[in-house]
């Protein structure tokens, strides 16, 4: 099965600081890639995913940004973070198209905006 | 969009009872249904998943039933332990997309 790699696992921002979460991947190629947000310890909410390298669909309009600069490796990025940016993010791989399966997640990170 | 509604938001249940969570969904294209649990402060991991070619699904006290006519799908959990205490998710999945629902806190009482 796939194993998610997911850091940092905790961090603490001020408002306005840059961010980088990095997941990498393991136990499988050219997968799909998810960044959720999940906020209150409830509700998964996709803000990004990729089917392939440079390939990046945002869900939602924020100020977060994602890469894919190699086939298992995704980046969430921020230039600025905001107060709303708190969160626990966490990052996922599946397959797509008419094999779509399980989707296996990291660990998550725990970001705090103060 | 697509969405998918879960219920209960909240399910308090007594050991050794049973659990169900149900949930509805509007994508008809939709051909895959996971549940997933989620223990407080670590990541969701699937317990269960149920394919649009099939109505029932069983593995040991867990079982998901699927309702592609009326777009429902649902989880049940038979002699419920204390360790089934956690926030339990479903969604629909298409194509590599997925809807979740909002999640269902369940609590195992002894």
């Amino acid at each position: 099965s796939q194993t998610i790699h997911q850091w940092p696992a905790t961090l603490v921002q001020p408002v306005g600081s840059p961010l980088s979460l990095e997941c990498t991947v393991e136990g499988t190629s050219n997968p799909n890639l998810y960044w959720y947000r999940q906020a209150a310890g409830r509700g998964l909410q996709l803000l990004f995913y990729s089917v392939g390298i440079g390939q990046i669909s945002s869900e939602v309009p924020q100020n977060l940004s994602a890469s894919r600069p190699q086939d298992r490796q995704f980046i969430l990025s921020s230039k600025k973070l905001l107060l709303s940016d708190s969160g626990f993010y966490l990052c996922a791989s599946g397959t797509g198209g008419l094999n779509t399966g399980e989707l296996f997640f990291g660990e998550g990170s725990r970001l705090t905006v103060l | 969009g697509e969405n998918v509604e879960q219920h209960p938001s909240t399910l308090s249940v007594q050991e050794g009872d049973s659990a169900v969570i149900k949930c509805t969904y509007s994508d008809s294209a939709s051909n895959y249904f996971p549940w997933y649990k989620q223990e407080l402060g670590k990541r969701p991991q699937l317990i269960i998943d149920i394919r649009s070619n099939v109505g029932e699904k069983k593995d040991q006290r867990i079982a998901v039933t699927l309702n592609k006519t009326a777009k429902h799908f649902s989880l049940h959990i038979t002699e419920t332990q204390p360790e089934d205490s956690a926030v339990y998710f479903c969604a629909q999945g298409s194509w590599g997309k997925f809807q979740f629902g909002a999640g269902t806190q369940v609590v195992v009482t002894p």
